[in-house]
Formats: C-alpha cells, structure tokens, sequence
C-alpha cells in the first residue's frame, strides 16, 4: 500500500527556515511527480510545489517562489521542502502527495500532514 | 492564477442527488482535462474522489461523478448519505510553468 508520512513541522519565527521531509514507502518513488499542498487553519487547500522525481524538474506557487524548494533523494524515497524567509502566511498545514497522472494534479495519495506555525 | 470558484455550501437531504461547480477560465479548466475533485473531513487527510475529470479511482463509490462543460466542472453526488458531509475541492492543471496546479476555495456539503 502506498504511503506517504510527513515530518520536520514545527514554531519557527519570522523570518526563520524550516526543512519539510515526507518518507514515502509501497510504490516507485523514482517514477512519480509529487507535490506539497497546504491548508492553512480556517481556509481552503492550496498549491505549493511540485517535482519530478525522476528527472527532478520542479515548479512552484508564486508566493513560495524563491523562498521554498522541492527536492528529492531517491535512494532514501524522501521528498523535501526546503522553506526560508517564513513569513505568518506560510502558518498551515503541509501535505506531501503523489500524483497518479504526471505531475496533472490528480493526487491519490496523501499524508497525514505537518504543522508549520510563524509566529513571534 | 486566481482559485476556482466554488459555492461556499450545498446541502440535501439523505437519498437526494447534489451538484457541486468549480468554474475556472479558458487558462484551466477550459483548457485541460486534468480536473479532480477531493473530499476532506476534519482532522483527516483529503482523499481523490474524482480525477481527469469523470474518472473514479479505485474503491470510490460510483455514487460521485464528475463532468465538464466549458470553463466550468462539475461533481454530482447521487444517493445522498450522512458519510459524505465534508468539505469538497476541486482542482485543474494550469500547464507548466508557476502555479501548475489551482484549487476551489472548497464546499461545504451538508446532509440534512
């Protein structure tokens, strides 16, 4: 069965860094896009970032731009999101998801979610 | 790339039939077939309901449906039960590039 756990939440200030990881287990982690998701408290599922994990291509949500990256090690079938310059929008759940369709959105697994909380 | 835009609530009674929209632009949804739909409960991970707009995956009752017309998607709910009271997204591929992927804003589905 596919799996997906996530790790790395936390309180982080302002300003601080905080890294994501997500242990995936039960299918090909090389052959999949995958992608970060988060929901902060009260509002509606957002887009954050997704990559291939096979070529290691990536995107990203404009307001994570250049402040958040997706990487992958695929020998230890681990994504990551790498998140700098926290600001309190950035307080939300993050979940890690595969897609079934190439990178489409189609997400078909998810994890439990982390928490992530900016705050001073 | 703005949400798609969903009604904040739908309701209907057990057994009745209920329709969610998500209305994007020619940009998403009227562009790509890469429409899904996710069911979220509280305190619980979101779960694929519907992908590539009509398509169930495996072990999702054929009670939920998917459908597009133009710039807007569509989720049918048939055979209304108590377990499908949650939060309903949609969801549509916007091509490569920055934000791939736009979400609705959500639905909340309430059975009466």
């Amino acid at each position: 069965e596919a799996q997906l756990v996530e790790s790395g939440g936390g309180s982080v200030q302002p300003g601080g860094s905080l890294r994501l990881s997500c242990a995936a287990s039960g299918f090909t982690f090389s052959g999949t896009w995958m992608h970060w998701v988060r929901q902060a408290p009260g509002k509606g599922l957002v887009w954050v970032a997704r990559i291939n994990n096979n070529d290691g291509t990536t995107n990203y949500a404009d307001s994570v731009q250049g402040r958040f990256t997706i990487s992958r090690d695929k020998a230890r079938n681990t994504l990551y999101l790498q998140m700098n310059s926290l600001t309190a929008e950035d307080t939300a759940v993050y979940y890690c998801t595969r897609d079934l369709i190439a990178g489409s959105g189609s997400m078909d697994v998810w994890g439990q979610g982390t928490t992530v909380t900016v705050s001073s | 790339q703005s949400a798609l835009t969903q009604p904040a609530s739908v309701s209907g009674s057990p057994g009745q039939s209920i329709t969610i929209s998500c209305t994007g632009t020619s940009a998403d949804v009227g562009n790509y077939n890469y429409i899904s739909w996710f069911q979220l409960h509280p305190g619980k991970a979101p779960k694929l309901m519907i992908y590539e707009v009509s398509n169930r995956p495996s072990g999702i009752s054929n009670r939920f449906s998917g459908s597009k017309s133009g710039n807007t998607a569509s989720l049918t709910i048939s055979g209304l039960q108590a377990a499908d009271e949650a939060d309903y997204y949609c969801s549509s591929y916007t091509g490569s590039g920055t934000n791939t992927v736009v979400f609705g804003g959500g639905t909340k589905l309430t059975v009466l």
